[in-house]
């Protein structure tokens, strides 16, 4: 089954460490993208990436770094600078021939807890 | 600009009742207007879109209702039934280089028996 996977489901981590989340998809699709959620707020974009090797800011990416490595693959670190680390993190792929159409699948995210 | 306002934040209905919630936008940039269904501890997945050249387009007990000179769009579910209990996110993109998607603040609908 094509789709995108996210682990863990939930993550624990002291302040001050940096904590990386894994987002892989197999849906062969080019453009990927990381969104925080937090209750009351909706979707906020921190990085997104569009082809293997490049990745630009979203509106949110203090404190957060990417690296896209494989066309698959597109994990989020938090690090230590990012104030308030504690969401629902949410990765997404688009298909490049959808561009156009804003039609994201998501991830089944990953909760950061972080103390 | 950017800003996707939807409203109500919650919203409650009896099963069998018809659930309603709206969106307006500014940008008049943005060319499609998706609408995102998410469970608790899930990621949201699309449920129903539609373009700013159609004033309707329903799926199902879904429908999207559009008024492209108002700058207002919203979702229509007709005969709620418990298992629409979720959150529903509105949203607006357009190709800034990039798909850029504007996401809504969410409603969260309960649907009671």
């Amino acid at each position: 089954d094509g789709g995108i996977t996210q682990s863990p489901k939930y993550l624990f981590r002291k302040e001050g460490q940096n904590v990386t989340l894994s987002c892989e998809q197999n849906l062969n699709h080019d453009a990927m993208y990381w969104y925080r959620q937090d209750p009351g707020q909706g979707l906020r974009l921190i990085y997104y990436s569009q082809i293997v090797n490049d990745f630009q800011k979203g509106d949110i990416a203090e404190g957060y770094s990417v690296s896209r490595e494989k066309k698959e693959s597109f994990p989020l670190t938090v690090t230590s600078a990012q104030k308030n680390p504690t969401a629902f993190y949410l990765c997404a792929s688009i298909w490049d021939r959808d561009r156009h159409r804003g039609e994201q699948y998501f991830g089944p995210g990953t909760r950061l807890t972080v103390t | 600009q950017q800003q996707v306002k939807q409203s109500p934040q919650s919203l409650i209905v009896q099963k069998g009742g018809i659930s309603i919630i709206n969106c307006a936008y500014e940008n008049t940039a943005f060319d499609y207007f998706p609408w995102y269904q998410q469970f608790p501890g899930k990621g949201p997945a699309l449920l129903i879109a539609i373009r700013p050249d159609v004033s309707e387009k329903k799926e199902g007990r879904f429908t999207i209702s559009f008024n492209k000179s108002a700058k207002q769009f919203s979702l229509h579910i007709m005969d709620s039934q418990p298992g629409d209990s979720a959150t529903y996110f509105c949203a607006a993109s357009t190709f800034w280089g990039y798909q850029k998607v504007t996401f809504g603040t969410g409603t969260k609908l309960q649907v009671i028996p």
